[in-house]
Order: C-alpha cells, then structure tokens, then sequence
C-alpha cells in the first residue's frame, strides 16, 4: 500500500505570514509530486506541481521537494484569508496511478 | 470552456439500485479518472481510463463498474448501491503529453444511499 502522509491540522496562521505544509510518501520510486487545494464543498484545484529535488515557485507558493528523505512541503508566504482550505498532497508513482493524503486544513486568521 | 462536468451533482438512491454517475470533458484529455472523497480517506481511485475502451481498477474498484466509448465520456455505474458507497465522487482527467500528469478535477457528485 503506497502511502501519503500529511498532518490533518487545522493550522492557523495570522494574514500575512508564511504558512508550512508537509507530507510524507512512502514509494521511493515515485516521480511527480503535485499541491491541490480544496475549498469547502468544492473540487481540488491544482496549485503545484514539482517533478525534481529542489525548490519550484510560482507567485506567493512555493513547492520543495527531497526525493532522498521522501518529503515534499508547501509554503504559502503572504498569506491571506482568502487561502483558508484543505490543502491535498498528491504523489505519481508511474503510471496514472496517483495517492492522495487526507490533507490538511488551514486557516489564515484575519 | 467548460472542461469537465459530471451529472448529477446529487442524487439520492436506495441500496439495491443501479445508479450512473456520468463525466464529460471538453479538453481531448486521453486519462480520465474516478475518485471518492470520504473524511478520513481522502481521494482514492476508483477506476482509470488510458484512452477509450481501455480501462483499469484502483485502489477501490469493488462494486463499481466504468465504460469509456468515447474519448470526452467516462460513466461510472454502481450497479447495486450500498451504503458504504455513500460519498462524493470526483472524475478527473489529464493530458497524455505536456504536463502529462496534472490532474484537473470535475465539479463532483454527493451521493447518498440509503
């Protein structure tokens, strides 16, 4: 059973700080790592997707990848109420199969 | 563009009954993909669909059966409901070159079998 490990929260940070989240997955063979996000009652959205170790930014989002310790993390920086919702942590291990985590909730404090 | 859909967006049925969840999608996308959400489990696939009529099982095939004539269709079909079918079911599709494995999700469908 491959496995995709995120903390469930809730996480709360104030507006305008950096919000962290992380997951684990347990196939070292996998490739494509990808960030959705879930607003209440709605569809996962895709934010990120990062395919090598190392650091990929767009806008206030960055995806950081470590293939070697098996971890992938989101940071949100500047963030915004209008960020509050379920972030997903999506792995590929080849193929078209992909895992999800259970996600974790996060909450930006006005 | 409407890129994906699916019908209905709830339904309501009884256990024993044959229900079809229908997906559409405007993009050509060769994969399409099945997924129920439930609290706890997150996303998990139910059936995939590399091209039409070529299709294979997930994590949770059991009790669910999928059809794929034509590339932009994808029904799903419970053909006798139970209530641990009880969830909300996303289809989701992504291209086969490009950025081959981002997925794009339909709007999805809440089901409740009672």
């Amino acid at each position: 059973q491959k496995e995709v490990e995120q903390n469930s929260g809730p996480l709360s940070v104030p507006e305008g700080a950096i919000a962290s989240l992380n997951c684990t997955y347990s196939d070292r063979g996998s490739q494509s790592f990808f960030w959705y996000r879930q607003y209440s009652g709605k569809s996962p959205e895709l934010i990120m997707s990062i395919y090598s170790n190392g650091d990929k930014e767009d806008g206030r989002f960055t995806a950081q990848l470590n293939k070697a310790s098996q971890y992938v993390s989101l940071l949100i920086r500047d963030s915004q109420p209008s960020d509050s919702a379920t972030y997903l942590c999506a792995v590929n291990g080849g193929g078209n199969q992909f895992y999800f985590g259970t996600g974790t909730s996060l909450t930006v404090i006005p | 563009d409407a890129g994906i859909t699916q019908s209905p967006r709830y339904k309501i049925t009884e256990t024993g009954r044959q229900v079809t969840l229908m997906c559409h999608q405007t993009w050509s996308h060769s994969y399409m993909f099945w997924y129920r959400q439930d609290l706890g489990h997150g996303l998990r696939l139910i059936y995939y669909s590399a091209a039409a009529d070529i299709t294979d099982k997930g994590e949770v095939p059991d009790g669910y059966v999928v059809s794929r004539s034509k590339t932009e269709n994808f029904p799903l079909t419970l053909e006798s409901a139970t209530r641990s079918q009880t969830s909300v079911y996303f289809c989701a599709s992504n291209p086969l070159s490009g950025r081959a494995y981002e997925q794009y999700f339909g709007p999805g469908t809440r089901l409740t079998v009672t």
